[in-house]
């Protein structure tokens, strides 16, 4: 079936790169999504890309994709303590219903 | 204004009792999700529906209900409230691929 891994947990310095990693095993998947949870409030949409890149790259942020690991990566340039939250990464289902998988969420704590 | 809101916000209630989750959504998204998110869980998939006539389960619909009143406003509900059903749980809505969340509701069944 579908699956989605991510680590729970990552500790950086103030001003360090973060990099956040996922797995997954839906080789068809689509789109490829990261979302930001700050504490007590909703999923707020980061960033995704589509199955056939390999990068995109949005400000701060760098997604890479790696195709044949189905491995994704979200990496956060100059880590700010207004970064610290829970991170999600996502898959589009490949029945194309519209259906996201989610992983865990990935804790990220920003240390001054 | 929030384009998808969710009322109530927080809510306590009681074993066995009848809950209603509401959402309104002025995005003119025809999709329209519900999900729970429990620690370490992620989220999970309760009901899903693409237009005002379509309704779907998800991964974990059973203890749950939807309902689509308008293209705006998908309303879950919890016929029968238990306790392992307190979670946080978020309604979304997509034009095509994307999602967009509202800002949750945290349910508590005691």
């Amino acid at each position: 079936g579908e699956d989605v891994e991510q680590s729970l947990f990552l500790s950086v310095r103030e001003g360090d790169s973060s990099v956040i990693n996922c797995t997954y095993t839906d080789s068809s998947s689509t789109y490829l999504y990261w979302y930001k949870q700050e504490p007590g409030a909703g999923l707020q949409l980061l960033t995704y890309i589509f199955s056939n890149m390999d990068m995109k790259q949005d400000q701060r942020l760098t997604v890479l994709l790696n195709k044949k690991d189905k491995h994704l990566s979200l990496r956060i340039a100059d880590t700010q303590t207004g970064d610290s939250a829970i991170y999600f990464c996502a898959e589009m289902s490949a029945s194309n219903t519209g259906k996201l998988i989610f992983g865990q969420g990935t804790t990220l704590q920003v240390k001054p | 204004d929030a384009d998808v809101t969710q009322t109530p916000r927080n809510r306590i209630t009681k074993t066995g009792k009848r809950i209603m989750l509401e959402c309104s959504q002025t995005k003119g998204h025809d999709r329209m999700y519900w999900y729970r998110q429990d620690p370490g869980l992620g989220l999970r998939l309760i009901y899903y529906s693409f237009d005002v006539k379509d309704i779907n389960k998800g991964e974990i619909s059973d203890g749950y209900s939807v309902s689509r009143q308008a293209q705006a406003k998908f309303s879950l509900s919890l016929e029968s409230a238990i306790p392992n059903q307190t979670a946080l749980y978020f309604c979304a809505t997509s034009y095509t691929d994307t999602q967009y969340f509202g800002p949750g509701t945290r349910l508590t069944v005691l």
